[in-house]
């Protein structure tokens, strides 16, 4: 079974500050990652993925994660956050070949001016 | 637009009424999914539908009953439903035995009254 841990369920920063987000996960095979954003009343977004290649990964809005199999971690992070980005991140894992996305609980971004 | 429509956005109920959430996608997906998202909890996979199949049903209650007369439509009928029931009810669709992510809707949010 795999499973997605969000340690932090609410994390505020000032605008224009960095941010990480931090995901890790455990899987007894190899997987696929997701970060998805949700904005308030709105379903959930693809931010960017990781399949495969380069553990660095690119996303949309300035966003990137890296996959770290050693510490079976998936941090998102953004060196200059925007009011824009304030809403709430999910983390996702699945296996290889199989369509069933487990999720964390979420996490909150509030951007301060 | 997500490619993922559902109807309607809002709604709001009696406990004693019946009313359907459609869900809609032109994707070219073969597999649909309803979450369960209430304030304060995560999300929850209600079911479950591969190439028209319910395939999952995590324990939910007897009075969602969901239908999906082909893979491209997907249904959930409310009936008898209870306060508690109240919260954003997301649609997703992905590509079966495929691990490549989900596509959402933009949600229903259901008001029990």
């Amino acid at each position: 079974a795999q499973s997605v841990t969000q340690l932090d369920s609410q994390v505020p920063v000032f605008e224009e500050a960095p941010v990480e987000l931090r995901c890790n996960y455990s899987s007894s095979v190899s997987v696929y990652l997701f970060w998805y954003v949700q904005y308030p009343n709105q379903g959930l977004q693809l931010l960017l993925k990781y399949l495969s290649g380069s553990t660095l990964v690119k996303g949309i809005n300035g966003f990137e994660a890296e996959f770290n199999k050693s510490q079976t971690s998936f941090h998102l992070r953004k060196p200059s956050v925007h009011i824009s980005d304030t809403a709430e991140y999910f983390c996702a894992v699945s296996n290889f070949g199989n369509e069933k996305l487990t999720f964390g609980t979420g996490t909150r971004l509030t951007i301060i001016p | 637009e997500t490619g993922v429509t559902q109807t309607p956005r809002h709604l709001v109920m009696g406990m004693t009424n019946k009313k359907s959430l459609k869900c809609e996608q032109h994707l070219g997906h073969n597999a649909m999914y309803w979450y369960k998202q209430s304030a304060k909890k995560p999300l929850e996979l209600m079911f479950v539908y591969n190439f028209k199949e319910q395939t999952e049903n995590n324990s939910v209650p007897s009075r969602f009953s969901p239908e999906c007369p082909n893979s491209s439509h997907l249904f959930l009928h409310l009936h008898t439903l209870q306060p508690e029931d109240s919260a954003l009810y997301l649609c997703a669709s992905s590509q079966a035995q495929d691990s490549y992510g989900y596509t959402f809707g933009s949600g229903t949010r259901l008001t029990v009254v």
